[in-house]
């Protein structure tokens, strides 16, 4: 069974730019994950998706972050415009069902804001 | 606000030796929690879970103990291999409304010692 997929694996950007991350995830789970983890630090959930529903993006920042997942399968999450605190990992997850089922992480995208 | 996880950055441990890395949580609601293990340059993987009717779970080699009444969770690796070399993560589930939200804590790194 193929993994979570993320892409790019590593990006380097000015501030003020935009930067966009894509994630195809385990084929058939319906919750789709984004989390961002700051070096040394715990994952930090940023959304969760329920097939192509918005379940929870309280934690984040929606002046310049955004997330979509169209059909319910591959999702984005665009930064725009990035912040030198934003360099972190941003990691995708999915699982089959709620976040009490297994959740499957992909390898991340390192964001480095300079 | 977050407080999922013991502050203890490093544990350095003989191999073949047992590891026991500790988490404290905060939310007496918390109702699932898990163990996951992050290689350098890799997602977090599932190691194991356990609900909060239990007290005991056991794996291949991990052992997971939940102490509700402390709010306290452990993880016990048997026979430590150089290969367990990782940081670990506590996660909890915080049933939120009609949803769960799943809070990492800060992590354990795990050191290996030959």
């Amino acid at each position: 069974e193929a993994g979570v997929a993320q892409s790019p694996r590593y990006k380097i950007i000015e501030k003020r730019q935009s930067v966009a991350f894509w994630c195809n995830p385990i084929s058939g789970h319906a919750t789709l994950y984004w989390y961002q983890q700051i070096l040394g630090q715990g994952p930090k959930l940023l959304i969760q998706f329920q097939n192509n529903g918005v379940v929870d993006d309280s934690q984040l920042p929606k002046d310049r972050f955004s997330a979509e997942r169209l059909k319910g399968v591959d999702s984005t999450l665009k930064i725009q415009p990035a912040k030198l605190e934003d360099s972190a990992v941003y990691l995708c997850a999915s699982s089959a069902g709620g976040p009490q089922e297994t959740q499957y992480f992909g390898p991340g995208t390192r964001l480095l804001v300079l | 606000g977050e407080s999922v996880g013991l502050h203890l950055p490093t544990l350095s441990v003989q191999e073949g030796d047992n590891s026991i890395i500790n988490c404290a949580y905060s939310n007496s609601a918390s109702d699932y929690f898990i163990w996951y293990k992050q290689e350098s340059g890799k997602g977090p993987q599932f190691i194991i879970d356990i609900r909060s009717n239990m007290d005991k779970r056991q794996g291949q080699r991990v052992t997971v103990l939940l102490n509700k009444t402390v709010k306290h969770l452990s993880l016990q690796i048997a026979a430590t291999q150089p290969g367990d070399s990782a940081v670990y993560f506590c996660a909890e589930n915080r049933p939120l409304n009609r949803d769960d939200k799943i809070i990492f804590g800060k992590g354990t790194r795990l050191h290996i010692l030959p």
